[in-house]
C-alpha cells in the first residue's frame, strides 16, 4: 500500500517571500509523483511531475519540486510567490494503473 | 484544445431525487476515474473505467453507479442522494497504455453538488 503525508495543513507567507510545502510518501515499489494546484472551486491542475530522468522538475510558473529517494519525499518550493498562488496544493503519488493517492493538501495562503 | 469537460458545473437536487453528472474527454484516453472530493478534503477515489473494464472501490456506496458507453463520456449516477452526498465531483482520464502512456491524471473542472 502507498500513502502521502502533506505535514502542513496550512502555510501563511507574505508575497515575494520563499515557500516550501512538505510532501512525504510510503511505498514498497517505484512510484510517480505529483503535485496538483486547485483554486477554489475548481478541479485539480497539474503543476508537475516526477515520472523519471532527473530528481528536479520545474513547472512554468516557477514552482519546482525534487524528488529525494532516500528521504522519500517531493517538497514543493517557489523562491518568491504572488498572490495568485494562493490556493490549495496536494501532493500525489501512483505506481501505475492504479488512482492517485492523495496527501490531505496545504492551503498557500499569500499575504501582501 | 485538448481537455476533460464536466456538466453541469453546479448541480443542485433534492433528497432522494436521482441525479446524474457528465463527464467528457478529447483526449482519447483508456482510463476514466471519479473522485469524489468534500469540503477541506483530499478527492477520494469512486471507481474507474479502464477501457470498458469497471472497477469499484471496495468502500464506495452502492447508492453510486457509473456508465461508460464509449471512450469519450463518462457519468456517475447518484441513485439516492442524501445530505451526506453534497461534495465536488471530479472526473478525469489517463493513458497508461501503449505509445502515448502518460501515467498522470488530467482532470476536469469538476461539478458541485448540493443536495437540499
Amino acid at each position: 500500500a502507498q500513502s502521502v503525508t502533506q505535514l502542513d495543513s496550512q502555510v501563511p507567507v507574505f508575497e515575494e517571500a520563499p515557500v516550501e510545502l512538505r510532501c512525504n510518501y510510503s511505498s514498497s515499489v517505484s512510484v510517480y509523483l505529483f503535485w496538483y494546484v486547485q483554486y477554489p472551486n475548481q478541479g485539480l491542475q497539474l503543476l508537475l511531475k516526477y515520472l523519471s530522468g532527473s530528481t528536479l522538475v520545474e513547472s512554468i510558473n516557477g514552482f519546482e519540486a525534487e524528488f529525494n529517494k532516500s528521504q522519500t519525499s517531493f517538497h514543493l518550493r517557489k523562491p518568491s510567490v504572488h498572490i495568485s498562488d494562493t490556493a490549495e496544493y496536494f501532493c500525489a503519488v501512483n505506481t501505475g494503473r492504479r488512482a492517485l493517492t492523495f496527501g490531505s493538501g496545504t492551503r498557500l495562503q499569500v499575504q501582501p | 484544445d485538448a481537455m476533460v469537460i464536466q456538466n453541469p458545473r453546479y448541480q443542485v437536487t433534492q433528497f432522494g431525487k436521482p441525479v446524474t453528472l457528465s463527464c467528457s474527454q478529447t483526449l482519447n484516453h483508456n482510463v476514466m476515474y471519479w473522485y469524489q472530493q468534500k469540503s477541506s478534503q483530499a478527492p477520494k477515489l469512486l471507481f474507474h473505467y479502464y477501457d470498458k473494464d469497471f472497477n469499484n472501490e471496495a468502500d464506495t456506496p452502492d447508492n453510486f453507479q457509473s456508465r461508460r458507453p464509449n471512450t469519450s463520456f463518462c457519468f456517475l449516477d447518484i441513485r439516492s442522494p442524501g445530505l451526506g452526498d453534497a461534495a465536488m465531483y471530479l472526473c478525469a482520464t489517463s493513458n497508461v497504455r501503449g505509445v502515448g502512456r502518460t501515467d498522470t491524471q488530467y482532470f476536469g473542472p469538476g461539478t458541485r453538488l448540493t443536495v437540499l
